[in-house]
This record gives structure tokens, sequence and C-alpha cells, in this order.
């Protein structure tokens, strides 16, 4: 267990909707990070924030946007879902602020299946 | 844009025997960090090695050791002594930070088959 918790577990739903995923840190840590498991793209990192603020961007749609709380959970929302959206999403975080780079633990994954 | 490659989709090997997976990265900097993940049927991503890029020495953790070559951009992953748990999906990733932003770049995997 990473201490990464994500909920929930598997997600189905319509094309044309909208989901909202959580996603709560490791103990400490101020960096929250989303990535994308599907089969033809792979693993690609989506989006990081550290500590509410929005530190790096990768291959994020527009219809997706992410926001991280005071409390430091994180909430990834994706809108007008599209049967491209079917994939695993992946929370990680790490103690970040550090001046340097540390190392990304896991949480268990969303499994999100659009119809 | 850095880019990881694996270019060995699968792998098999015997149990107690030693298995290579490899890995090969593009980049332009100097300072980076490689990791090894694995991902068993769970899906659950786990963190198996680390390597800082400015250190010469190669990561090891118990079975798991790494050939870190930077000349050459090449990072393998050893397994010793393998076991039926370490059949996987096994993911290289390369990590930058800039400015405190970081990100990972994951290779497409390869997926390891454990003979009993």
């Amino acid at each position: 267990d990473s201490g990464v918790t994500q909920t929930p577990k598997h997600l189905i739903t319509a094309t044309g909707q909208r989901v909202t995923l959580r996603c709560s840190p490791r103990s400490g840590d101020l960096s929250v990070y989303w990535y994308q498991q599907s089969l033809d793209q792979g693993l690609q990192f989506l989006i990081q924030y550290y500590n509410g603020e929005e530190r790096a961007k990768g291959n994020i749609l527009e219809r997706f946007s992410a926001q991280q709380f005071p409390d430091l959970h994180s909430e990834l929302n994706l809108s007008s879902l599209e049967l491209g959206d079917s994939a695993l999403y992946f929370c990680a975080s790490s103690v970040g602020g550090l001046g340097y780079e540390d190392t990304q633990y896991f949480g268990p994954g969303t499994r999100l299946t659009v119809l | 844009a850095q880019t990881v490659t694996q270019s060995q989709p699968e792998m098999s090997v015997q149990e107690a025997e030693t298995v290579t997976l490899s890995c090969t990265y593009d980049t332009s900097e100097s300072d980076y960090y490689l990791f090894w993940y694995k991902q068993p049927p769970s899906r659950q991503m786990i963190l198996v090695i680390r390597q800082e890029a400015y250190k010469q020495q190669n990561a090891t953790e118990n079975r798991f050791s790494v050939n870190f070559q930077k000349a050459a951009k090449s990072f393998s992953l050893k397994i010793s002594d393998s076991q039926l748990g370490d059949a996987a999906m096994y993911f290289c990733a390369y990590e930058t930070f800039v400015q405190g932003a970081q990100k990972l770049v994951f290779g497409q995997g390869t997926r390891l088959t454990i003979n009993p």
C-alpha cells in the first residue's frame, strides 16, 4: 500500500457525461500528479499540483481539468466524455518543494469506462 | 522532448533464473532521474528502483539491480533469482525537475512472464 488513495475504483458512464475522480496523497506529501493509462497511448502525464498551485502540465485535454484543495486532496474532472477517454487514471504524490526531484508514489487507480 | 524506449514488449524467464529488461532514453539534459516501476495484474504501480543520473554507481535493491550507462543513454533492469511474484509489466521512466515542475515519461512497458 503506497498510502495514496483514489476513489472510485471503477466508474462506468456514457458519452457526453462528466465525472470527477478523487485522490488523497500520502501524509506529508504536497505534490499531486495525474496520469492516464490507455491501451493506445500508454502511460501519459496529465498535470501536477504543488500545495494548491498548478506546477506542470502535460497532454491534458481542454475537456479535462484538475485542482488541489487546501487539505491537499485533488480532483480530476473529465467532461464531455468520449469513448476514447476510457482508461485507467492514476494519481501519484510526492513530498515536493524540496528543490530537487523526489520519488512519486502511485495510488491504485480509477478505471473509467465510457459506453 | 524526452522519450523512453523499451524494445522488448515481452520477456519470459524460468523461475530462479536471471533476466535483464532493456530501456533506452533520449534527452539533452545532464541532470535527471530514472526509475523502474512494476505493474502486476492488480494494476498498481509499484516503484522497483531509482537511479540518479549524477551517480555513477548502479542502484541495487535486493534482487533488483540496474546497469546505467549515461553516455549510451541506457538503463537496464536485472532481476536475479526470479520469483513467480515478479510476473508483471515493467515500465522504465525518466523524470525531470525544472523549477519545481516534475513529470515522469514512461516507456511502453515489457511484460515479464515467470515460468515455474
